[in-house]
Formats: C-alpha cells, structure tokens, sequence
C-alpha cells in the first residue's frame, strides 16, 4: 500500500485566493512526521513545513499551514493568498519514527502541480 | 538556514562513459545524505541511503554496482554513473540531514539543487 497518497494531480487557483492540497498518508508507527515540499520548475526541493504526530497544534509558516487530522491519517497543506510565484508541484511526505536516534528516509507522494493564475 | 549543494547541475555524457555527482552540505556536517531519482512529471524515487564512513544501504531494485555511493566526509557524498546508458537519463538531487540535535522531530533533510543528466 502506498504510503502517501495525493489524488490531485493538478490545482488551480486564482492570485490571492486560498487553495487546499490533499494528502493522505498511511502508516502503524505511532511516531511519525509529514513534510511538505514546493518544487518549481528550476527542479530544487523547498522545504515548506514539518507537522510531528505528537503535536496537539497545527503547524503554521508564513502563508502556509498544516490541517493536521489524524484520526483521517490527512494532512493537508493550505495555502493562504495565491502568488503566481506559489506555481509549482507540489510534495507531501512522511518519516517514521520520528523520534528515532538517526535520520529516516521520507515517503513521497506523486505531487500536485499548483498553477495560479492572475 | 541549511544549504546543500550539487556539482553538476547539469551533465551530458556519451553512453559508456561513467559520471560523478557530487553532493555537499555547506554549513553544517550531514551524518546522513539520501540519493533519490526523478523521471519528469513523478515522484522523486529513493535510491540510496548514505552513511558517513558506511556502506550505502541500497533500495530494492537499484544496482549498487551500477550507482556507486561514497560518503567519505560528514560534508560529502559522491553518486558515480557507471557505464551509463540513455535509461539512465533523469534527474538526480541528494539529500542531507544534521540529525537529531536540534531535538526529536526537528531535523529536516535539506535538499540539493538537483543534476540533470542526459545520456546520448
């Protein structure tokens, strides 16, 4: 079974208008954390923003946040008031054990491309 | 905030011919480097994972005598090509972690700009 799932391939949005991007993730770890990734076309990975299983609260970043809901197994990264530079693809990700004493391999989706148009 | 950087970022080879990537963690020392693939419009697909002063821990279905790892320092990591082939064509990008010290949870792995390879 996959372990991240993201079912939209594609998203558009309008310039400072809010958008949600699904992910879904799938796993019996009880420790575990979910990353997002922007990916432009320049083909670098940027770092967005990290939610641990163990945190009560969403996690927040600038125009970013993370509606973490986990008895869903979903989080779902919003981004608030679209710039045409957010135009991207766009990964979720997950790590297991989280609180492991070495660096885990992280779990990707297959991404959404996010276009945002004027 | 951490930077990993890649040498190439871009390469164009003949077939046969062997091609190193190297991936380097500029300011801070990466006890961990990750090497993934990325055919365009997909996923990135790990392929390996680096220790400092180890043996790479391969994934299934990635031939470790054709994509050689090398992670001689806690700053550098080397994916060499062998005898490359148009297959082989994509785009390469590492991965580097600090590790736990900031904390359970609060490592991230930083990644490299990426390596465009073209095998003729």
């Amino acid at each position: 079974a996959q372990k991240i799932t993201q079912t939209q391939p594609g998203m558009f949005v309008q310039e400072k208008e809010a958008v949600t991007l699904d992910c879904t993730y799938d796993t019996s770890d009880p420790s575990y954390g979910l990353f997002w990734y922007k990916q432009p076309s320049s083909g670098e990975m940027i770092f967005l923003i990290y939610q641990g299983s163990y945190d009560q609260q969403n996690a927040t970043e600038g125009r970013y946040s993370l509606n973490f809901q986990k008895a869903r197994k979903s989080a779902n990264l919003v981004i608030s008031a679209s710039q045409l530079g957010d135009s991207a693809m766009y990964f979720c990700a997950m790590r297991e054990d989280d609180r492991g004493s070495t660096l885990g391999r992280l779990y990707f989706g297959r991404g959404t491309q996010l276009t945002v148009w004027p | 905030g951490a930077v990993v950087s890649q040498h190439p970022s871009r390469v164009i080879c003949k077939s046969g011919t062997s091609v190193k990537i190297e991936c380097r963690s500029l300011d801070f020392q990466a006890t961990t480097m990750f090497w993934y693939r990325q055919f365009p419009k997909q996923s990135l697909m790990l392929m390996a994972t680096s220790n400092e002063g180890s043996k790479a821990t391969y994934e299934q279905g990635v031939e470790k005598d054709k994509f050689l790892i090398n992670h001689a320092s806690l700053t550098l990591s080397t994916l060499t090509v062998t005898s490359a082939h148009p297959e082989d064509s994509s785009f390469y990008i590492c991965s580097a972690g600090q590790g736990l010290a900031g904390g359970p949870g609060t490592d991230t792995q930083y990644f490299g700009p990426g390596t465009r390879l073209t095998v003729l």
